[in-house]
């Protein structure tokens, strides 16, 4: 059985950082690539950012309106993605998704996701 | 890229059929055969319902078909159900490694 458990999110104030975890399990970690999903309160569905499966480190893409503040990562030791968050904004506050791509490096659909994590950007 | 476009409610009587449109440009649903679509359950992680256009993964239910005409996708769910009432979120593929979600559609079952 796929799971994704995220951790890591809270309360930061404005210009903090964050970093979320994601924990894997239930399928073959390396082979696919993950990504995160964020969702404000009372709003859609957003793409953030994914990583492509790999032997070491893998391929990142950004959604322009997080490129150059956030870093997504993986550590396929430890079945493990990562959401590294710069610089908060107000407008960053939202339940963050990881998700499980379907494929190893195309951007297509999510097949599982976790129960999310909840960011709060305020002062 | 600009968030696909859904009506943000639909609704039906049970055993009725409802269709969802998701309209977007040749630059993301018109060019590629990558729209999905998901359930979201109130509190709840969006859920996958219909990949690639009109693939239905395994268990979710026949009642639950999609379709792309041009820039438009649509889900249509037959024989509608107290438990089909969510919020549903089509995404496609938009180009250069992006993906881009609709603005997401409420379903109610009357």
């Amino acid at each position: 059985e796929v799971q994704l458990l995220e951790s890591g999110g809270g309360l930061v104030q404005p210009g903090g950082s964050l970093r979320l975890s994601c924990s894997a399990s239930g399928f073959t970690f390396d082979n696919y690539g993950m990504s995160w999903v964020r969702q404000a309160p009372g709003k859609g569905l957003e793409w953030v950012s994914s990583i492509s499966g790999s032997d070491s480190g893998g391929d990142t893409y950004y959604a322009a309106s997080v490129r150059g503040q956030f870093i997504i990562s993986r550590d396929n030791s430890k079945n493990m993605v990562y959401l590294q968050m710069n610089s908060l904004r107000a407008e960053d506050t939202a339940t963050y998704y990881c998700a499980k791509d379907a494929y190893y490096n195309r951007r297509s659909h999510f097949d599982y996701w976790g129960q999310g994590t909840l960011v709060t950007v305020s002062s | 890229q600009s968030a696909l476009t859904q009506p943000p409610s639909a609704s039906g009587s049970p055993g009725q059929s409802v269709t969802i449109s998701c309209t977007g440009t040749s630059s993301d649903v018109g060019g590629y055969n990558y729209v999905s679509w998901y359930q979201q359950h109130p509190g709840k992680a969006p859920k996958l319902m219909i990949s690639e256009v009109n693939k239905r993964p395994s268990g979710v239910p026949d009642r639950f078909s999609a379709s792309k005409s041009g820039n438009t996708a649509s889900l249509t769910v037959s024989a509608l159900q107290a438990e089909d009432e969510a919020d549903y979120y089509c995404c496609s593929y938009a180009g250069s490694n992006n993906l881009v979600f609709g603005g997401g559609t409420k379903l109610t079952v009357l």
